[in-house]
């Protein structure tokens, strides 16, 4: 089983600080997704990253793909309470089929 | 807005009843998935079915019987739970399993299932 480690497991900022997420696994992937997911909902894809040292912005949200692919970490500046959720980080692309999330990071950014 | 429906949203249900969970997606997506979901944690694998044939069953207890009636729906058929099953039922799908296209998944809200 390839794990993906993830850290921190929460998280509990005030509105409009910084914050960084990772996501590590001792072995290489072929692809990264991390997916987001508020209270009361499924989650949802936020980005896929393939290459190594790609780095993905969607608004505030910057996630990076480490050089080797054993990595990755979503950074958020400026979080609102909008942003409150769980984050996960999941390993995708094996022919297998299976996906392997991390231990997920619950933020809570508070007004 | 998810474009994959589940329903219902809330159940609860006693150790002796027998109901379904249902799913739909009409993304044209030729694998989906059940996932198991407890608080604050993230999603366990249950099935996956690719191309409306099951694929991958994760040892999961025969008390949860998924069926796949065609490429837009999938069912899960429960009997006989215990209140350990208590969770959120997640239902996703992807372009297919695995594979070039990164198999990215597509989440429907989940069904809250509450067994007493």
């Amino acid at each position: 089983t390839q794990l993906l480690e993830q850290s921190p497991q929460f998280l509990s900022i005030q509105e409009g600080e910084n914050l960084t997420v990772y996501c590590n696994s001792s072995s290489v992937f072929s692809s990264l997704q991390w997916y987001r997911q508020e209270p009361g909902e499924g989650p949802v894809l936020l980005v896929t990253v393939v290459t190594g040292g790609e780095v993905k912005k969607l608004k505030r949200l910057t996630f990076q793909f480490g050089d080797a692919r054993k990595d990755s970490s979503l950074h958020i500046t400026a979080a609102q309470p909008g942003d409150t959720g769980l984050y996960l980080c999941a390993r995708g692309g094996t022919s297998y089929g299976k996906l392997t999330f991390g231990q997920g990071t619950i933020l809570t950014v508070h007004p | 807005d998810t474009e994959v429906t589940q329903t219902p949203k809330h159940l609860v249900m006693g150790m002796t009843n027998k109901k379904s969970l249902k799913c739909e997606q009409h993304m044209g997506h030729r694998a989906m998935y059940w996932y198991k979901q407890k608080a604050k944690k993230p999603p366990e694998l249950m099935f996956v079915y690719s191309y409306e044939k099951l694929s991958i069953n994760e040892s999961v207890p025969s008390r949860f019987s998924p069926e796949c009636p065609n490429s837009s729906l999938l069912n899960l058929h429960l009997h006989a739970l215990q209140p350990e099953d208590s969770a959120l039922y997640l239902c996703a799908s992807s372009r297919r399993q695995g594979g070039a296209d990164t198999g990215e998944l597509f989440f429907g809200e989940g069904s809250r299932l509450t067994v007493l």
